[in-house]
């Protein structure tokens, strides 16, 4: 079983157009992460949640909302897609410990803008 | 907020010879130090992880060592192979809800 999916995988779209990016984990686990890797490979967070509540946003445009409608899923929509929005988007899991704990990291959904 | 330099950015090594990759960081309350290995076209996965309480950690090939006096962390690989050929990615954390990557480590294995 895949213990953290996104769909699509691929996603080519032209500039101004809204999309989506699903995700889901069948881990249990309680917290749930967007991240942008751009072309230089440089991994950021954009968002993580909690319980279905968002705690961190990291200062992401408005453009992009997360949505969590369980713990087991965190969805991601691009409003009014940019050129720049072109990377590739990982969902993360973990369940959260003191001192720290693994993120599972979903297969990446790779994002054209034409 | 935390900021992760690792160095070097690419590094290409014999195989069989080690390979060592630095990081430093800001925050001086940041307590958990995980290593990712990226293959290409592939997922971050956790190779090893360090918590502020030790200096060192061991896993087979792999070990970690952290200085929180002087605030930086390595990763060393020995005996390196074909497969250890990827993106590797420090980061460091205060609290359990947000990993900061240092910018990333492109090891090239040369067989």
């Amino acid at each position: 079983d895949t213990a953290v999916s996104q769909t699509p995988k691929y996603l080519v779209t032209q500039m101004g157009n809204d999309k989506s990016i699903k995700c889901e984990q069948n881990l249990g686990h309680d917290t749930m992460y967007w991240y942008k890797q751009d072309s230089k490979k440089f991994l950021k967070i954009m968002f993580s949640y909690n319980n279905k509540e968002l705690i961190i946003n990291e200062t992401v445009p408005n453009r992009f909302s997360p949505k969590s409608p369980d713990k087991a899923h965190l969805n991601l929509h691009i409003n009014s897609l940019e050129l720049g929005d072109s990377a590739v988007y990982f969902c993360a899991s973990s369940q959260v410990v003191a001192g720290g704990s693994e993120q599972f990291f979903g297969p990446g959904t790779r994002l054209t803008v034409l | 907020g935390e900021n992760v330099e690792q160095h070097p950015s690419t590094l290409s090594v014999q195989e069989g010879d080690s390979a060592v990759i630095k990081c430093t960081y800001s925050d001086s309350a940041s307590n958990y130090f995980p290593w990712y290995k990226q293959e290409l076209g592939k997922r971050p996965q956790l190779i090893i992880d360090i918590r502020s309480n030790v200096g060192e950690k061991k896993d087979q090939r792999i070990a970690v060592t952290l200085n929180k006096t002087a605030k930086h962390f390595s990763l060393h690989i020995t005996e390196t192979q074909p497969e250890d050929s990827a993106v590797y990615f420090c980061a460091a954390s205060r609290n359990d809800y947000k990993l900061s990557f240092g910018a990333g480590t492109t090891v090239t294995v040369r067989a």
